[in-house]
């Protein structure tokens, strides 16, 4: 079955800094996708990146970027350049035919 | 942009209640997923509808049901609400491409019941 797995339940960083959230991912589906998403305080859920198993390039978009270890079944979020407006839960899900999420991590930015 | 929209943001019923939480997308989406949100357990998934009048069990069903009796519109259906139903619960949709489905989520309804 898959799984999906955030490690870090809170992450702080400083205004302005880069800052990686983790996740791994355990399948045994050849062809897959990995999602990020960030939910803040509103409570939408913002689709942020996406990366497929079979992309050859790392996933980015601005900001965000997917630091994809196929090998490793990892799939961190790279945040660059932090902002206060970054603060929220992110999500990392997981898909074959339907998403497999995990439980989220808290990232709070700092002035 | 694409909306979808869930029709209250905060609700509280009574136990024994029966509640509908509806949800409206307007960009033609085949499928349409709800979930509830819970501390600690993440999102989990109720029930979805890849067409019209079609519906498939998530892994939590019991306790629930739906309706898609159009294509923009899924509602989820709380037959006798129980106090462990309080929960935020996330209305999706998404647009089969083959690859990655990326769900496009509404706001969210916080139901209380007391």
């Amino acid at each position: 079955a898959q799984k999906i797995t955030q490690t870090q339940p809170g992450m702080f960083v400083q205004e302005k800094e880069a800052v990686t959230l983790d996740c791994t991912y355990d399948t045994s589906d050849q062809s897959y996708g990995l999602f990020w998403y960030k939910q803040p305080s509103s409570g939408e859920m913002i689709f942020l990146i996406y990366q497929g198993s079979y992309d050859e390039q790392n996933a980015t978009e601005g900001r965000y970027s997917l630091n994809f270890q196929k090998a490793r079944k990892s799939a961190n979020l790279v945040i660059s350049a932090s902002q206060l407006g970054d603060s929220a839960m992110y999500f990392c899900a997981g898909n074959n035919r339907k998403l497999i999420w995990g439980l989220g991590t808290s990232l709070a930015v700092n002035p | 942009d694409v909306k979808v929209t869930q029709s209250s943001r905060y609700l509280v019923k009574r136990t024994g209640e029966k509640v509908f939480l509806e949800c409206v997308q307007d960009m033609d989406h085949e499928n349409m997923f709800w979930y509830r949100q819970d501390p600690g357990l993440g999102l989990r998934l109720i029930y979805f509808s890849y067409d019209v009048k079609m519906k498939e069990k998530g892994d939590i069903p019991e306790g629930y049901s739906v309706s898609r009796e159009k294509k923009e519109r899924f509602s989820l259906i709380l037959e006798s609400a129980s106090t462990n139903q309080t929960s935020m619960y996330l209305c999706a949709s998404s647009l089969t491409t083959g690859g990655g489905e990326k769900l496009f989520f509404g706001s969210g309804t916080q139901l209380s019941v007391l």
